[in-house]
């Protein structure tokens, strides 16, 4: 059972949008930073967004996050078939004294 | 650009130990400038992180897993380790290790590619 509450998965056509939620608490997202992470099979995970919204050098303004009290989202536009991959988020827990994950949402590019 | 890749045995016993070694290269596992992670993912499961070690010496491990994770760093190779005693097929996982910046501790922005370790017997 995961710390941080994603959906399962999500669906859009090529070229639309989709936006990931993430549901915490005060320990974690509430009063932590959030990041998001994208794993495709075989490959290194890669940072997506860190401190709620800031993108690291690479990744394109297609990505974006956002938090509003313990909820955090990811959103992507212009949604491509090289998208589909499972989308992690994270923070740290100040009670766990950890850093906590989402269970991952996977993500199909109908 | 940081670049780091887990090694290790693919197949370990239930009751023995798995252990991993992370080889970094583009950055020192003594620079100040580093915390090094072990994370984990289970077959349908989420990722769980394990814990990290600091060039000072502090290491810190998720509490579900304290008294059977030992991780170590070796300056000479440049090399971290994972030891996790007494494993259980719960054990089972993609095993990752990953950077983060000291401005930004909790968030990993290198990553390995991951080995998988399954336990059975």
């Amino acid at each position: 059972q995961s710390v941080l509450t994603q959906p399962p998965s999500v669906s859009a056509a090529p070229g639309q949008k989709v936006i990931i939620s993430c549901s915490g608490s005060n320990s974690n997202i509430g009063n932590n930073y959030v990041s998001w992470y994208q794993l495709l099979p075989g490959t290194a995970p890669k940072l997506l967004i860190y401190d709620n919204s800031n993108r690291p050098s690479g990744i394109p303004d297609r990505f974006s996050g956002s938090k509003s009290g313990t909820s955090a989202t990811l959103g992507i536009t212009g949604l491509q078939t090289g998208d589909e991959a499972d989308y992690y988020c994270g923070a740290w827990d100040s009670n766990l004294i950890a850093v906590v994950f989402g269970g991952g949402t996977k993500l199909t590019v109908l | 650009q940081v670049q780091l890749q887990e090694s290790g045995p693919g197949l370990v016993k239930p009751s023995q130990t798995l252990s991993l070694t992370c080889t970094v290269s583009g950055g020192s596992i003594s620079s100040s400038s580093y915390y090094w992670s072990w994370i984990r993912q289970s077959a349908g499961e989420g990722l769980e992180w394990i814990g990290r070690f600091y060039t000072t010496g502090h290491i810190i491990y998720t509490a579900s897993l304290k008294g059977r994770v030992t991780i170590v760093a070796d300056m000479s190779t440049n090399q971290l380790s994972l030891r996790l005693t007494s494993v259980t097929a719960a054990d089972t996982a993609v095993y990752y290790c990953a950077s983060s910046v000291v401005r930004g501790p909790y968030y990993f922005d290198n990553w390995g590619q991951g080995t998988l370790v399954t336990v059975s017997s």
